[in-house]
């Protein structure tokens, strides 16, 4: 399977605190794309990293991928309530188009 | 640009009936991608619709269909409908290549 998996499945912190939740995939990509999901929900899209980026920034929101290391983290800083939601990363394959592998995904509390 | 679209939002069926899901992509995004979210399984990759044609499939039984219109809108179909498929559906539409945009999803309840 390709699907991807992020670490933790669970983060509870205080509003105000940093959140970093990572993602592995198993296959080669050409990118690598971070959603959030509220409770039951469509997904919004977060940032899209491609296979030759390193970093990518987007606000609040701070995007790493190691292809090396098939891993990628996401870091929220300065977390707010309303980021409560669960994250999941996305991949795709190089060889199959449009079709994306969805993580596990990493739900994420934020305590006012 | 109005956003992704899912019809209806909500449904219920019975055990052996068949269901259509509709959804209306982004204008000018060609290619529609469908999934299934559970609590158990999570998000799985249904199938993917590109110009009219099925571009990718996941690995879901036959009784998973779908077809897009040449306008970019896009239905999927269950036949004979089990306990199992009671399931979040979520639409995505897209460039080639780039993010994907998801619509609200269709909640469907089987009895």
């Amino acid at each position: 399977s390709q699907q991807g998996e992020e670490d933790p499945q669970a983060l509870s912190i205080q509003e105000g605190e940093n959140a970093t939740m990572n993602c592995s995939y198993k296959t080669s990509i050409n990118n690598l794309q971070w959603y959030r999901q509220n409770s039951g929900r469509g997904l919004v899209h977060l940032i899209l990293i491609r296979s030759n980026e390193r970093e990518k920034h987007s606000g609040r929101l701070r995007v790493t991928l190691d292809t090396s290391k098939k891993s990628s983290s996401l870091l929220i800083t300065a977390s707010r309530a309303a980021d409560t939601a669960s994250y999941f990363c996305a991949t795709d394959a190089t060889d199959t188009g449009n079709q994306f592998y969805f993580g596990t995904g990493t739900s994420l509390t934020v305590i006012p | 640009k109005a956003g992704v679209t899912q019809t209806p939002r909500y449904l219920i069926k019975t055990r052996g009936q068949q269901v259509t899901l509709s959804c209306s992509p982004i204008s000018g995004h060609r290619s529609v991608s469908w999934y299934q979210q559970t609590p158990g399984q999570g998000l799985q990759f249904l199938f993917e619709y590109f110009s009219e044609t099925q571009r990718n499939k996941g690995n879901f039984p036959g009784r998973f269909s779908g077809r897009q219109f040449s306008n970019s809108r896009s239905e999927m179909n269950v036949s004979t409908l089990e306990l199992g498929d009671s399931a979040l559906y979520l639409c995505a539409s897209s460039l080639v290549g780039d993010e994907q945009f998801f619509g609200p999803g269709t909640r469907l309840t089987v009895l």
